[in-house]
């Protein structure tokens, strides 16, 4: 049962204009989104998170977009570069005595062209 | 730098081999993770210590076991090692639940082992 989902297997963007990934989930006991990149035989660089009291949550170029009602959520790079190309990861954690127990989307695959 | 530091970074082995992997979180963190991506399974938590005791654990197998020391570093064991189980081990480490910052998780650069 994939409780994290990434629809998107690849994404490409143009250098300069917005990449938007998306992530749904189904546990509603998660409260707690992270954003990871992630290049090939390393490991994931954290992005930017968001709790679950909170709709928005910005860091620069990067901000993450919680609907919790639809138990959606996206991650929007702007403007795109071409060093962001990589592998995008959205992950999910129930806090409690799930804490630490991340559960991981499939993975986006972001390509930007110059 | 995330600031984990992850040990061998490459192991090819045999199968039936024991394998030991060593993670050092960063510096102040308490809490150690173990994760394991595999080309069909994507990132899959396995164990979390903190601060010397198991706190949680995932889809681990029993042929695999982890411990965290006093000094906090951890170790992951790998017996009775299988061509499955050739996959990228990532240590990841946080600082504590509670804490501000204590959801945030940083992963080292994990430790690629190979079962031929």
């Amino acid at each position: 049962d994939q409780q994290v989902k990434q629809n998107s297997p690849s994404l490409s963007v143009q250098e300069g204009r917005i990449s938007i990934l998306n992530c749904d989930y189904t546990n509603s006991m998660f409260d707690y989104f992270l954003w990871y990149k992630k290049y090939p035989a390393e490991g994931p660089t954290f992005l930017i998170s968001i709790s679950s009291i909170k709709d928005k949550n910005e860091d620069g170029r990067f901000t993450v977009f919680l609907n919790k009602s639809a138990k959606h959520l996206s991650l929007h790079i702007v403007p795109s570069q071409p060093g962001d190309s990589a592998v995008y990861f959205c992950a999910a954690n129930a806090g409690g005595t799930s804490y630490g127990k991340l559960t991981f989307g499939q993975g986006t695959i972001l390509t930007v062209h110059p | 730098d995330s600031g984990v530091t992850q040990t061998p970074k490459h192991l090819i082995t045999a199968t039936g081999q024991r394998v030991t992997l060593r993670c050092s979180p960063r510096s102040g963190d308490l809490s150690v993770y173990w994760y394991q991506q595999s080309l069909d399974q994507g990132l899959q938590f396995l164990i979390q210590y903190y601060n010397g005791e198991e706190r949680a654990k995932g889809n681990i197998l029993e042929r695999f076991s982890a411990q965290q020391f006093p000094d906090l570093h951890s170790e992951l064991n790998l017996s009775s090692l299988e061509l499955g189980d050739s996959a990228l081990y990532f240590c990841a480490s946080s600082v504590a639940p509670g804490h501000p910052s204590g959801n945030t998780i940083y992963f080292g650069e994990g430790s690629w082992l190979t079962v031929v």
